[in-house]
């Protein structure tokens, strides 16, 4: 069974510092997919990124870096010089690629991110 | 990207009643679709997966009785809640996927509450 761990349950930082949230995942397949999702208090789930269980290059995109450690089972996510619209909780999820365009998502528990102005 | 939308994003409605959600995919034909729960301060749980034309699969402990899922067509899929109780007040959020597409794009999610 597929299982994704995100020992985080809040964060508190101030505006401008680093933060990194931490996921580590539990998965018997070989190709898997791992997502980071935000979800603002509006609700509405944004996709951050979507990583192939074969690329483990860390990939950076503006404000936001992700480093993929098969060896450790973990897909952490950092976001460099914090911004109150950062504030949202966090997800990571996995999925696997048994059935093309079928595949179900199993979530973490989330990370609620506050970032203090 | 692809949009989804769902429909209403907000419902009150009294116990015992029924209530039908909407999700569409408003500029690709989506040949799965799913459905997660969320309830306050937790995570997204898979409720069902469905695709076009077929009977939905339900994940373990989701009554299918009481939660109905059509996948009429390509850009409709609707989750109807039967006889709601206070304890299904929840998020509700669908997914969608077309097929040779691995991405799942998510709806804005409706919020249902049972008094």
């Amino acid at each position: 069974a597929q299982k994704v761990t995100q020992a985080q349950t809040e964060i508190s930082v101030v505006e401008k510092e680093d933060v990194t949230l931490d996921c580590v995942y539990e998965t018997r397949d070989t190709t898997y997919y791992l997502f980071w999702y935000k979800q603002p208090p509006s609700g509405e789930l944004v996709f951050l990124i979507r990583r192939n269980s074969f690329d483990e290059q860390n990939e950076i995109s503006g404000r936001y870096s992700w480093n993929f450690q098969k060896s450790t089972s973990s897909f952490n996510f950092t976001i460099t010089a914090s911004q109150v619209v950062d504030s949202a909780v966090y997800f990571c999820a996995l999925s696997d690629q048994s059935s093309f365009g079928n595949e179900k998502l199993t979530f973490g528990t989330g990370t609620r991110l506050t970032i203090i102005p | 990207g692809a949009v989804v939308s769902q429909h209403p994003s907000r419902v009150i409605c009294k116990s015992g009643t029924s209530v039908k959600i909407e999700c569409r995919s408003l500029d690709f034909q989506a040949t799965t679709m799913f459905w997660y729960r969320q309830f306050p301060k937790q995570s997204l749980m898979l409720m069902a997966t469905s695709n076009e034309g077929s009977k939905a699969t339900y994940e373990q402990g989701v009554e299918k009785d009481k939660f109905l899922i059509n996948h009429a067509s390509l850009t409709l899929s609707t989750l109807t809640v039967t006889s709601a109780h206070p304890e299904d007040s929840s998020f509700y959020i669908c997914s969608a996927a077309a097929r040779g597409v691995y991405e799942q794009y998510f709806g804005p999610g409706t919020r249902l509450t049972v008094t």
